[in-house]
């Protein structure tokens, strides 16, 4: 039972330059999420995907966009990655009900330089 | 606006003493209120939660959780604490709305000393 799955999970990066990181979930899950965690900051909600078919921005968007794939994919791209970017980023999906709680994947760490 | 604070960055106890880790939040309407515990190098995992009903919640690896609603206060515990359960910690509240978004503390750092 993989539960979410998240790839890679390190990559470096220059300045500029673009990637995607991928996502897939095997609950049947309707609701996905990107978090990124930064020291001292918690997780804080980049994107999230409700169901298939539709995403909606979360605290921090700027730099950023998804692509809910269908309903067991979720990705997140950067378009022109800059060093703020540097941060280790969460998928996760909500679990059936109401008050389902998150799963979350192992993390992607990723370094801008 | 819904938000959690964790007032301590880094929590130490003795092996075998309990454990209290701290967290309140702020809500408007009934707070569903979780913890989730990070292993270096990992990823979040459930500890347990609130939704409704009885103040104590009990959770995995023997942690449990008092919801006082009167301080707004959902404090982390363990009767005795193991140097395994060493790691960061996470407050998080359901964010307003039914999309399932979760606002997180800043982490606690747990440490366990033998």
């Amino acid at each position: 039972n993989a539960g979410v799955t998240q790839t890679p999970k390190f990559q470096v990066l220059k300045t500029g330059q673009s990637m995607t990181l991928q996502c897939a979930q095997d609950m049947n899950h309707n609701s996905m999420y990107w978090y990124r965690q930064d020291p001292g900051m918690g997780l804080r909600l980049i994107y999230y995907s409700a169901s298939e078919g539709t995403t909606d921005k979360g605290e921090v968007p700027n730099g950023y966009n998804v692509s809910r794939l269908n309903k067991r994919e979720f990705s997140l791209r950067l378009e022109s990655a800059a060093p703020s970017q540097t941060s280790v980023y969460f998928c996760a999906s909500k679990g059936t009900g109401e008050t389902g709680e998150l799963f979350f994947g192992e993390g992607s760490r990723l370094t801008v330089l | 606006a819904q938000s959690v604070a964790q007032p301590e960055d880094q929590v130490n106890v003795a092996e075998g003493n309990p454990l209290t880790v701290k967290c309140t939040y702020s809500v408007s309407g009934n707070p569903y209120l979780f913890w989730y515990v990070q292993y270096p190098n990992r990823g979040l995992q459930f500890l347990l939660k609130y939704i409704t009903g009885d103040n104590l919640v009990k959770g995995s690896y023997g942690f449990e959780a008092e919801f006082n609603k009167s301080q707004t206060s959902f404090h982390l515990k363990k009767p005795s604490a193991l140097v395994s359960d060493s790691a960061l910690y996470f407050c998080a509240v359901r964010d307003s709305g039914n999309t399932g978004k979760l606002i997180f503390g800043q982490g606690t750092t747990l440490q366990v000393k033998p």
